[in-house]
């Protein structure tokens, strides 16, 4: 059975500083990694999707790498704004089948 | 282009009622999921359907869960009856599907928030 660990749970930083979210899984025959975001009381926002083929994805100031030989995906935001907080969730695909980490929340002061 | 559209957002009941949840998926979307989330989790898969066929429904608790995608298109999900460990928040999910030939990224509804007294 696929795991999936996203460490810290929490995070906490000033406004401007960057973001790295960890993201772990322990069965690297995967088919895409998902990362979204989660607003409280609100549903999942695809944020990026890599291909297994891929080894990273950037959309504006997102990038995530994806390293399945180590089980390892990181998302890093640049130049973190109070918008950006929120619940962030890595989900790696098993054929269909999404297997989510817990997520890390993420708090960034003004 | 519209998102996933789910209904209620919200649902309180009392225990052993029954309760019903609606969803209606991207325009042109194969496959639809339901997922069930509790506090401070990730989601878990309930149901997955190919069209109206449901093709992973390992995860559905069957002597009170079920599921139904008549036409292909919208689904509903139902429990009866609930019990207290059903609060939770119910979400749906789609993508273009297995034929689609497209990568499978999921798009989730806003979920409906269930609680069970």
């Amino acid at each position: 059975k696929q795991e999936v660990t996203q460490i810290p749970a929490a995070l906490s930083v000033p406004e401007g500083e960057n973001l790295v979210l960890n993201c772990s899984f322990t069965d690297s025959a995967i088919y895409n990694l998902q990362w979204f975001r989660q607003d409280p009381g609100k549903g999942l926002t695809s944020l990026l999707l890599i291909q297994s083929s891929q080894r990273e994805q950037t959309s504006g100031r997102l990038n995530a790498s994806l390293d399945k030989s180590s089980g390892r995906s990181t998302l890093y935001i640049a130049a973190s704004q109070p918008g950006d907080s929120a619940t962030y969730l890595c989900a790696v695909a098993d054929d269909y089948k999404l297997s989510f980490g817990a997520g890390t929340t993420v708090t960034v002061r003004a | 282009e519209a998102g996933v559209v789910q209904s209620p957002r919200y649902k309180i009941i009392e225990k052993k009622q029954p309760v019903a949840f609606w969803c209606n998926p991207i325009s042109g979307h194969n496959t639809l999921y339901w997922y069930r989330q509790n506090l401070g989790q990730g989601p878990e898969l309930l149901i997955r359907y190919e069209n109206e066929e449901a093709v992973d429904d390992s995860q559905l608790p069957k002597d009170r869960f079920s599921a139904e995608r008549l036409k292909g298109v919208d689904s509903t999900l139902k429990i009866q009856p609930a019990e207290l460990g059903d609060s939770a928040v119910y979400l749906c999910a789609s993508s273009p599907g297995e034929t689609s030939g497209v990568t499978n990224e999921q798009f989730f509804g806003p979920g409906t928030r269930l609680t069970v007294l």
